[in-house]
């Protein structure tokens, strides 16, 4: 029954080891968002993936790199993490149809860099 | 571009007792409104959301909202906590459509704990 799945839960990395995320989904939503979340702070969108079309936030850090090989998994990936990188990362999706947008959410990656 | 105000940023009460978490938005352009909770260590789970129709929208676990264009506002209500609502929640905004009106703007979250 599950819709948005993220691997692993938990990832742990050494500083400057790049590390990569994983979300897949069952719902075939065209869209795919991945957020930072801080402690204690609101989610921050890094990208989205709408269709093949890949749309960077401007203040996204060239450190962060994502991919969708095909409409049910979309990846992310830091290519050099830094202490600062610390965080969970939480992936959504939605159907954009008729303007109606509704985001459903992973359970998130907790990443840890040591 | 849209924007939201969460005006509390912890709201403690106690078992049984009524709550009220304040959300205010600005837009330029027609809006969807959105409440998610997070439990610690978890993804957001959606609790309802209020995409047109009726200005009084229920969700999951008892908890409802009412939109207010006039005082652009969509605050979140249960009459009755539990233990288990303690949690964070955020209210968020997205545009109709047109450009990137689609992607969600997040509040800053309101910490709910329930006390017994």
């Amino acid at each position: 029954d599950a819709m948005v799945i993220q691997n692993p839960r938990y990832q742990v990395t050494q500083f400057g080891k790049p590390v990569t995320l994983s979300c897949s989904q069952t719902l075939n939503h065209n869209v795919m968002y991945w957020y930072q979340q801080k402690s204690s702070q609101a989610p921050k969108l890094l990208f989205h993936y709408y269709d093949k079309d890949f749309n960077n936030e401007a203040d996204t850090p060239d450190n962060f790199q994502s991919r969708r090989p095909n409409t049910s998994f979309c990846f992310l990936d830091i290519r050099s993490p830094g202490l600062g990188d610390a965080a969970m990362y939480l992936c959504a999706t939605s159907r954009l149809a008729g303007g109606q947008e509704t985001q459903y959410f992973g359970p998130g990656t907790r990443l840890l860099v040591l | 571009a849209q924007s939201v105000t969460q005006l509390d940023s912890q709201v403690p009460v106690f078992e049984e007792a009524p709550v009220e978490l304040r959300c205010n938005y600005s837009s330029s352009v027609s809006v969807y409104l959105f409440w998610y909770v997070q439990y610690p260590n978890q993804g957001l789970q959606l609790l309802l959301k209020y995409l047109s129709g009726s200005t009084l929208v229920k969700g999951i676990n008892g908890f409802e909202a009412e939109f207010n264009k006039s005082q652009t506002s969509f605050h979140l209500r249960k009459p009755s906590v539990h233990i288990s609502d303690t949690a964070e929640y955020f209210c968020a905004v997205s545009g109709h459509s047109g450009g990137s009106n689609y992607k969600l703007t997040f509040g800053k979250g309101t910490l709910l704990t329930v006390n017994p």
